[in-house]
């Protein structure tokens, strides 16, 4: 029972143009959302997250939204750089509950 | 301030062998999660660990197992290995009980089961 889905495999991006990867989740318990970025041969690293209180939370070229009614969260890349090809998996929890990721995205930055 | 560490970093076992895999959290982090990293299957909770006790479990049968030492160090134990146990396992740790936070990750130990 995949709670967390990331439907799109993989996904490319001309650099200097936006990057819109997409998420999203079933169970409607999940107040706190994350993002990860993972390279090969390195664990996952935190990227941005965003409390079930707001629909937005930016951070620099990093834009995460949430859409509860849809049980959906986006994560905007602008500008798309070479460095942000890399594997990004979202991640949902609620409470003191595990944290619960999607099965990643694979983001592919052309130059 | 140092990550966290895994070692091994690469293994390789045959079937029906066991394996223990090590982790040591950042300095202060007294709370250990472990994740396995399959294709496909993105990143599946195995277990946490604060103070020396598991907190949360995920859906793995009784062959894994883990503990947590008093310095914080962790370790996981997979009997019996199966084909399907090649996978990346995960260690991360965290200030706070429960994963409702920033989890930090370590490196991964890929274990190949031949």
């Amino acid at each position: 029972d995949q709670q967390v889905k990331q439907n799109s495999p993989s996904l490319s991006v001309q650099e200097g143009r936006i990057s819109i990867l997409n998420c999203d989740y079933t169970n409607s318990m999940f107040d706190y959302f994350l993002w990860y970025k993972k390279y090969p041969a390195e664990g996952p690293t935190f990227l941005i997250s965003i409390s079930s209180i707001k629909d937005k939370n930016e951070d620099g070229r990093f834009t995460v939204f949430l859409n509860k009614s849809a049980k959906h969260l986006s994560l905007h890349i602008v500008p798309s750089q070479p460095g942000d090809s890399a594997v990004y998996f979202c991640a949902a929890n609620f409470g003191n509950e595990k944290l619960t990721f999607g099965t990643g995205t694979r983001l592919t930055i052309i130059p | 301030k140092a990550g966290v560490t895994q070692t091994p970093r690469y293994l390789i076992k045959t079937r029906g062998q066991q394996v223990t895999l090590s982790c040591s959290p950042i300095s202060g982090h007294r709370s250990v999660s472990w994740y396995q990293q399959t294709p496909g299957q993105g990143l599946q909770f195995l277990f946490e660990y604060f103070s020396e006790t598991q907190r949360n479990k995920g859906n793995f049968p009784g062959r894994f197992s883990g503990r947590q030492f008093s310095n914080s160090r962790s370790e996981m134990n997979v009997s019996t290995l199966e084909l399907g146990d090649s996978a990346l396992y995960l260690c991360a740790s965290s200030p706070r009980q429960g994963n409702t936070g920033e989890l930090f990750f370590g490196e991964g130990s890929r274990l190949t089961v031949l």
